[in-house]
């Protein structure tokens, strides 16, 4: 029969608005992590990553925030537009065998609204 | 331009059927992943590669083979097609190590329907 899937969390936010999307992420030994988009009938797209050494890196109008202490993401949207509306998936990397294999969250939809 | 290209965009198969996925990247990556993904559930890893004629099982590979002959191509093969392996399948790739910027670039997806 037909799979039920999950329903994705969602954020909705006007125009011009910052978005905030929060990821918490699972293994300790993750060291590595990168955000993605998104965009509908398209694969993800790098959007930014952050290594554990750091807790806080910034891009274009992006900003990546993590806390080790209690294993959680996030990514700061600055003056959020229509072309951002997208789902975003965080991924935690762990270091095996020399590369990194990474483990992605369920994702959260983002719309924007003009 | 780099990119990783998927050969079909829609598949519709029947059940029982043999179905081939095929992926290319030019980026000359020692890395090559298969995913699928489906509403709600992100993305699950099915096989990935870290060289030519090696692999490795992910989270869900029952039901699937992959096939890695020459560095740019990963193949996703599905033995017996299932109504279950009904689905949108993505092939991503990436550089090897664990310095620099290790990020997967994906294809556009293969959006399998099996009847």
């Amino acid at each position: 029969g037909e799979s039920v899937g999950l329903h994705l969390p969602t954020l909705s936010v006007q125009e011009g608005d910052n978005s905030i999307i929060n990821c918490a992420y699972s293994n300790s030994a993750s060291d590595y992590f990168i955000w993605y988009k998104q965009e509908s009938g398209k694969g993800p797209q790098f959007i930014i990553d952050i290594r554990s050494n750091m807790d806080k890196r910034q891009g274009q109008r992006v900003t990546v925030l993590l806390n080790k202490t209690v294993k959680h993401l996030s990514l700061q949207i600055a003056a959020t537009q229509p072309g951002d509306s997208a789902v975003y998936f965080c991924a935690e990397n762990v270091g095996t065998g020399g590369s990194y294999i990474p483990t992605f969250g369920r994702g959260t939809s983002l719309i924007v609204h003009p | 331009d780099v990119k990783v290209t998927q050969s079909s965009r829609y598949l519709v198969k029947r059940t029982g059927e043999k179905v081939f996925l095929e992926c290319v990247q030019d980026m000359d990556h020692e890395n090559m992943f298969w995913y699928r993904q489906d509403p709600g559930l992100g993305l699950r890893l099915i096989y990935f590669s870290y060289d030519v004629k090696m692999k490795e099982k992910g989270d869900i590979p029952e039901g699937y083979s992959v096939s890695r002959e020459k560095k740019e191509r990963f193949s996703l093969i599905l033995e017996s097609a299932s109504t279950n392996q009904t689905s949108m399948y993505l092939c991503a790739s990436s550089t090897g190590g664990l310095a620099g910027e290790n990020e997967q670039f994906f294809g556009p997806g293969t959006r399998l329907t099996v009847l």
